[in-house]
């Protein structure tokens, strides 16, 4: 069965320190991975995706994504983090299967200090 | 380009008492999809419509959901009747033509309540 695996329900970093949200999947085929964030009372935003190429994604906000397809893992990254940056987000996989509807992790709420 | 909208924002009704959830997608877009999530547990897939289309219904939970696309513009979900487990937070999210990468844009959802 397909899936996705965010390993932290939380994740706290100071201002200014580079950040990791972790993100693993389990998939047949050629992955199609996204990263979301939900702001407060906010909908869901599309921050960057992975289809083929580059393994580094570079997405919105300063925020980018490592593909490792031997460790199938999809972390996000930001090399300085903002409080602003505090948000739930959600790691997703294309079901590959069909239709292509979204497969997604139970999400980790990121927790910036000042 | 206006983005997903949804309506309600928020819904609060009776356990038994029906509800209608409205998903207007971004326009041309002929990809649109319902999820769920639940008690702050991952966000589920309901369904996908390809135009006026049910692709894949197997989000379904059961057969007191009724999803319909009128015309291949706005969608509504209706929920008939509603049962204590139902409350959470339902998303739309609509994607262009085609089932490759493109990335899905989400509205901001409808939190239900059922009480």
């Amino acid at each position: 069965a397909q899936s996705v695996a965010q390993p932290e329900d939380q994740v706290n970093v100071a201002e200014g320190n580079p950040l990791t949200v972790k993100c693993t999947y389990s998939v047949s085929g050629n992955p199609y991975l996204f990263w979301y964030v939900q702001y407060p009372n906010r909908g869901l935003q599309f921050l960057l995706k992975y289809i083929t190429g580059d393994n580094l994604v570079k997405g919105s906000y300063g925020f980018e994504a490592e593909f490792n397809k031997s460790q199938t893992s999809f972390h996000l990254k930001k090399p300085s983090a903002l409080v602003s940056d505090s948000a739930l987000y959600f790691c997703a996989v294309r079901d590959s299967n069909q239709g292509g509807k979204l497969i997604f992790g139970q999400g980790t709420e990121l927790s910036v200090k000042p | 380009e206006a983005g997903v909208t949804q309506f309600p924002s928020h819904s609060v009704i009776e356990k038994g008492q029906t509800v209608t959830l409205r998903c207007d997608p971004i326009s041309g877009h002929d990809n649109l999809y319902w999820y769920r999530r639940v008690m702050g547990k991952e966000i589920k897939f309901l369904l996908h419509f390809v135009k006026e289309s049910k692709q894949d219904e197997s989000g379904m939970p059961n057969n007191r959901f009724l999803a319909e696309r009128t015309g291949g513009t706005y969608s509504t979900l209706k929920v008939q009747p509603a049962e204590l487990e139902d409350s959470g937070v339902y998303f739309c999210a609509s994607s262009r033509k085609g089932q490759g990468g493109y990335e899905q844009y989400f509205g901001p959802g409808t939190r239900l309540t059922v009480t």
